[in-house]
């Protein structure tokens, strides 16, 4: 089968920095991706790693190493406004067309 | 604004009935995605097609099918629908395999279904 696990839920303070984690089983694997999510909205697009290692967009960072099935991303100098579910998406075969999401992490920021 | 769009955005029906969700996706993008969430849950993948093929299959039931048309819009149909059908519906396009190389989704607003 084919999943993605990540908690459920992070609570942290304006200005911090905070870090979601995913892991993925799946059948085949082309990369991971990072969405973000506020209520009532669509998922935009954040970050992807098809290779190990770390990605850096402004204040979002994302990290994958294949060999562990492992992922996270990582949010610096929150901001309100970062109070969103983030989700994690793996793309699988066949030809990367299949993308599954995890459940998602609700994330809160606090003042 | 993705350039995705769904209509309707919102839809009420009873259980037993069927009902079409329409997706356009981005101008150039072959390819269409459909995922449900549920309240408060993750995005359930449902099926992929490009440029008018099956692709990719999710935990699709019998009771729903889509297709992509030439145009490249594609449609979502739902039938016999039952109270736990009620969900927000996206439909998401890529440019798969296109050259990106991160096969981002673009999302549209959804269609939120409620089943009384």
């Amino acid at each position: 089968g084919q999943s993605l696990e990540q908690p459920s839920e992070v609570t942290a303070v304006e200005g911090a920095i905070v870090q979601i984690n995913c892991t993925y089983q799946t059948s085949g694997f082309y990369g991971l991706s990072w969405y973000q999510q506020h209520d009532g909205g669509a998922p935009t697009f954040l970050s992807y790693n098809a290779l190990d290692g770390l990605e850096e967009t402004g204040r979002f960072s994302s990290f994958l190493s294949r060999s562990d099935s492992y992922g996270y991303l990582l949010l610096q100098e929150l901001q309100m406004k970062d109070s969103a579910s983030y989700f994690c998406a793996a793309s699988s075969p066949p030809g990367g067309f299949k993308t599954i999401f995890g459940a998602g992490t609700r994330l809160f920021v606090k003042a | 604004d993705s350039g995705v769009t769904q209509t309707p955005k919102h839809l009420i029906t009873a259980t037993g009935q069927r009902v079409t969700l329409r997706c356009s996706p981005r101008s150039g993008d072959l390819s269409v995605y459909w995922y449900q969430q549920s309240l408060d849950q993750g995005l359930q993948f449902l099926i992929q097609y490009y440029n008018g093929e099956e692709r990719a299959k999710g935990n699709i039931l019998e009771r729903f099918s889509a297709q992509q048309f030439p145009d490249l819009h594609s449609e979502l149909n739902l039938s016999s629908l039952e109270l736990g059908d009620s969900a927000l519906y996206f439909c998401a396009s890529s440019d798969l395999p296109g050259t990106s190389g991160t096969g981002e989704l673009f999302f549209g607003e959804g269609s939120r279904l409620t089943v009384l």
